[in-house]
């Protein structure tokens, strides 16, 4: 199946800091992405749709400016998470659509840890 | 919106088929996943079903009623590695992105000796 890579994999960053998550499609290419976050033993809750070449739609309750979203390319986008707070360290998981297909795949995610 | 309904805990036998069951609330239903997450890792692809009936998949099989808002996924001959979280995902047409997935709670198998 297709592969979507994450990097990286964890991540421990300062109070205030501003880290960065990519997202790549490595053997297709992906118009649209996906951004969840999980906590644990909860499900993944969608945070924003990540659009090559135009700006991500966000879901209700997700701030736009905290977590700012990049999809440069058809083959990757990026979620950076600005100003990080405690309470935003959680599982960061993307996935994309394979262009024509129904199938979406997940990468391996991303575990953020903000002390 | 979408309520993804599905329970929270199940425990079955090895070598015994366990059926964890799905009902979803959308208004425009656009398909529906179902997805195997072990602990701390992503989510790995189980199944699509978008028309009522049943896939099947070696020893895994999901199945679709849109009328009724249900789906089951099926395993069959379980082993101790299919315990693990089962996420059932439903796709709306009508949600600000298309093809994004609204994730259930999902259900946690416990498979014992």
């Amino acid at each position: 199946g297709a592969v979507v890579s994450q990097h990286p994999s964890r991540v421990i960053c300062k109070s205030g800091t501003s880290v960065k998550i990519e997202c790549r499609s490595l053997d297709f290419q992906a118009t649209t992405m996906f951004w969840y976050r999980q906590f644990p033993k909860q499900s993944l809750m969608l945070m924003a749709t990540s659009n090559e070449g135009s700006k991500a739609t966000y879901e209700q309750g997700v701030e736009k400016d905290k977590f700012l979203i990049n999809h440069a390319s058809l083959t990757l986008s990026t979620l950076t998470v600005t100003s990080a707070h405690p309470e935003d360290s959680s599982f960061y998981i993307c996935s994309a659509r394979v262009n024509r297909e129904n199938t979406i795949y997940f990468g391996e995610g991303s575990w953020l840890t903000v002390v | 919106g979408q309520n993804i309904d599905q329970p929270t805990e199940m425990t079955a036998t090895e070598g015994a088929i366990v059926q964890i069951n799905c009902t979803y609330q959308t208004s425009g239903f656009n398909g529906l996943f179902w997805y195997q997450q072990h602990a701390g890792e992503a989510p790995t692809f189980l199944s699509y079903n978008v028309l009522d009936g049943l896939e099947e998949k070696g020893r895994f099989s999901s199945f679709l009623s849109r009328s009724k808002g249900y789906s089951y996924l099926l395993l069959k001959e379980l082993q101790m590695k299919d315990s693990a979280s089962y996420l059932c995902a439903v796709r709306d047409r009508y949600s600000n992105s298309g093809y994004a997935l609204n994730f259930g709670k999902g259900t946690s198998l416990l498979v014992t000796p």
